[in-house]
């Protein structure tokens, strides 16, 4: 059974870049099959898509966040990341990371997530 | 791309069915048969219900099902038991390797 697990700095400054890292065990990222995902929700809101990344080479990203995010992967540790560049407190949500079965089109396994605060 | 459209909030009594509604456009929901559905817990992290309109992964009990009509979606619980209290997401491949999810809905056992 694949395990998501989300790690990074829970408070973000204005203007500043957020950066999380998603490790995952139980399963490859490299395997076929996968996109890797970044999904997040607003406080008490629903879930926005942000992009996801298959097999460290292909990447796509939300078209509304594509200028401010980058998805990448690290095959060695098993884990994929996420930066995300002048945030606002609209960034502040709880991100998850994910994966999302190519085939079916949907997400299959989702880590716990995630709260990072933009915050002065 | 624009979020699905959901309701804000259903209810049912235990053992009624409900039905929740998930309206896109030709270009999402109407145009691929690639809508999901997941259940979210308070404070958990959401689950699969439902996938390609109409399939449910193993485990999710019966009483779950999907349908799709032109660019909506819909996501039947029957015989509503106190467990299925959660907000409901729809999901919809939008074309080009694009996802969009819906605003979500409560669904309230009564």
């Amino acid at each position: 059974q694949v395990q998501l697990q989300e790690s990074g700095p829970g408070l973000v400054k204005p203007s500043q870049t957020l950066s999380l890292t998603c490790t995952v065990s139980g399963g490859s990222i490299s395997s076929s099959g996968y996109y890797w995902s970044w999904i997040r929700q607003h406080p008490g809101k629903g879930l926005e898509w942000i992009g996801y990344i298959y097999n460290s080479g292909s990447i796509y990203y939300n078209p509304s966040l594509k200028s401010r995010v980058t998805i990448s992967g690290d095959t060695s540790k098993n884990q994929f990341s996420l930066r995300l560049t002048s945030v606002t407190a609209a960034d502040t949500a709880v991100y998850y990371c994910a994966r999302h079965e190519i085939d079916i089109v949907a997400t299959t396994d989702w880590g716990q997530g995630t709260l990072v605060t933009v915050s002065s | 791309q624009s979020a699905l459209t959901q309701p804000p909030s259903a209810s049912g009594s235990p053992g009624q069915s409900v039905t929740i509604s998930c309206s896109g456009t030709s270009s999402d929901v109407g145009g691929y048969n690639y809508v999901s559905w997941y259940q979210q817990h308070p404070g958990k992290a959401p689950k699969l219900m439902i996938y390609e309109v109409l399939k449910r992964p193993s485990g999710v009990p019966g009483r779950f099902s999907g349908s799709k009509s032109g660019n909506t979606a819909s996501l039947t619980v029957s015989g509503l038991q106190a467990e299925d209290e959660a907000v409901y997401y729809c999901s919809s491949y939008a074309g080009s390797n694009n996802l969009v999810f819906g605003g979500g809905t409560k669904l309230t056992v009564l």
